[in-house]
């Protein structure tokens, strides 16, 4: 039974450029959700999916921030003109259907932007 | 609004001691879920437990166990008998039924040898 994975682990970018994170969920997990945690913090909730459906979206996704899930396997989280305060860890977890269910956390992208 | 705290920020323990992690959450929904992660140094979040909210059983998994209080709005996670690989954050969340974790800003555990 494999986990959830994300690649890249790691990203370093310059201000400005466009950067995409890929998640790839527990593969009987019908819900996938993003988190940001910055340091000393706690995770964030972004945004989840409920197979391909988009159907919570935080205000901290900004309009430069865009997910999908385009046959409701795996996700990707895209953020365009990276500014340095985007610099994070973005965490992807998967659980079955119901709100009651576990969560399954990957092992994060930390994201750098110099 | 959700909300949950854990006042420690961190806690330093000898070896062998037992130590309670405090977890206070606030909500305004009758059905709600609590939970429990570790972050250990690698990074990646690992389940440790779920509770829902009709069910105020304590609950023991070895040296690990849980103490919900609705009266308290408490969810406290004790480890006995401490071990140096139990050095991690530790995090309490708490969701409603979209699952949408709200996460505590967690308390870091060092455990000395």
């Amino acid at each position: 039974d494999t986990g959830v994975s994300q690649d890249p682990r790691h990203k370093i970018t310059k201000r400005g450029q466009n950067v995409t994170f890929r998640c790839d969920p527990i593969s009987e997990h019908n819900r996938l959700y993003w988190y940001r945690q910055t340091l000393g913090q706690g995770p964030e909730f972004l945004t989840y999916f409920q197979n391909e459906a988009q159907l919570e979206k935080s205000r901290l996704l900004s309009d430069r921030f865009s997910a999908e899930r385009p046959k409701g396997s795996f996700s990707t989280l895209e953020i365009q003109r990276t500014e340095q305060g985007d610099s994070a860890m973005y965490l992807c977890a998967s659980s079955r259907l119901t709100g009651s269910e576990s969560q399954y956390f990957g092992p994060g992208t930390r994201l750098t932007v110099l | 609004a959700q909300k949950v705290t854990q006042a420690q920020t961190e806690i330093s323990v000898v070896e062998k001691e037992d130590v309670t992690l405090d977890c206070v959450y606030e909500t305004r929904d009758t059905t709600y879920y609590l939970f429990w992660y570790k972050q250990p140094p690698s990074g990646e979040l690992v389940f440790l437990i779920r509770r829902n909210s009709f069910d105020e059983q304590n609950e023991i998994s070895g040296r690990y166990s849980w103490n919900f209080q609705k009266s308290t709005s408490s969810f406290n996670f004790t480890i006995t008998a401490s071990q140096v690989v139990d050095s991690a954050v530790y995090f309490c969340a708490l969701s409603s039924n979209t699952g949408k974790l709200i996460f505590g800003q967690g308390t870091t555990l060092q455990v000395k040898p």
